[in-house]
């Protein structure tokens, strides 16, 4: 059974780090996409970023909202995923999902952990 | 605003059948194939169907999706009151390199 447990989150203010992460059971982390998705109160989902798997070099992608201030790396020996949030802003308040692909060939978001809440407020 | 467009709102009584549409461009349903998840209330979103119209195990035969250029669609048929929730259609957007989704849309079981 496929498991993606976050942590990290909590309250930050303006301006501050934070960084999240994600435990992952129940598959061959290392040969899965690993997405961030963030929703903030109230609102829909927004896709954060993604880390290719170790057979694409773990190639990171962003959104634009938060690139360049926003990291994403993984650690495949512990089956771990990591959101570094550097220069964070009061409108990245959101509940923060671990998310992993479908499958190892098709790279849609199959499976969401229960999500961290991140409150940026000063 | 959202790269896919979907009503924000839908509703329907018991035994009936709803569709949700999502529509968006050459670069993202275009050229990409379509993903829908439900929100449950105060849950994680859940993949209800996957390349335009798979349906993982477990995920009930009442919940269908479809493809047609650059729109796609979820239909719900024998309508049920569990089925009140959020849903949400997504793709890759191969011009902005970024995954892109829906803004959602609510559905309710009158």
């Amino acid at each position: 059974e496929v498991q993606l447990v976050e942590s990290g989150g909590g309250l930050v203010q303006p301006g501050g780090s934070l960084r999240l992460s994600c435990a992952a059971s129940g598959f061959t982390f290392s040969d899965h996409y690993m997405d961030w998705v963030r929703q903030a109160p109230g609102k829909g989902l927004e896709w954060v970023g993604r880390s290719k798997n170790k057979a694409k070099s773990h190639t990171t992608e962003y959104a634009a909202s938060v690139k360049g201030r926003f990291a994403i790396s993984r650690d495949d020996s512990k089956s771990s995923l990591y959101l570094q949030m550097n220069s964070l802003k009061t409108e990245d308040t959101a509940v923060y999902y671990c998310a992993s692909s479908w499958s190892v060939s098709y790279y849609a978001i199959g499976y969401w952990g229960q999500g961290t809440l991140v409150t940026v407020s000063s | 605003q959202s790269v896919l467009t979907q009503p924000p709102s839908a509703s329907g009584t018991p035994g009936q059948r709803v569709t949700i549409s999502c529509s968006g461009s050459s670069s993202n349903i275009g050229s990409s194939t379509v993903n829908w998840y439900q929100q449950l209330p105060g849950t994680a979103p859940k993949l209800l169907i996957y390349n335009n119209d798979q349906r993982p195990s477990g995920v009930p035969d009442r919940f269908s999706g479809s493809k047609s250029g650059t729109s796609a669609s979820l239909a719900i048929s024998g309508l049920q009151s569990e089925d009140e929730a959020d849903y949400y259609c997504a793709a890759w957007d191969d011009s902005l390199n970024v995954r892109v989704f829906g803004g959602g849309t609510k559905l309710t079981v009158l």
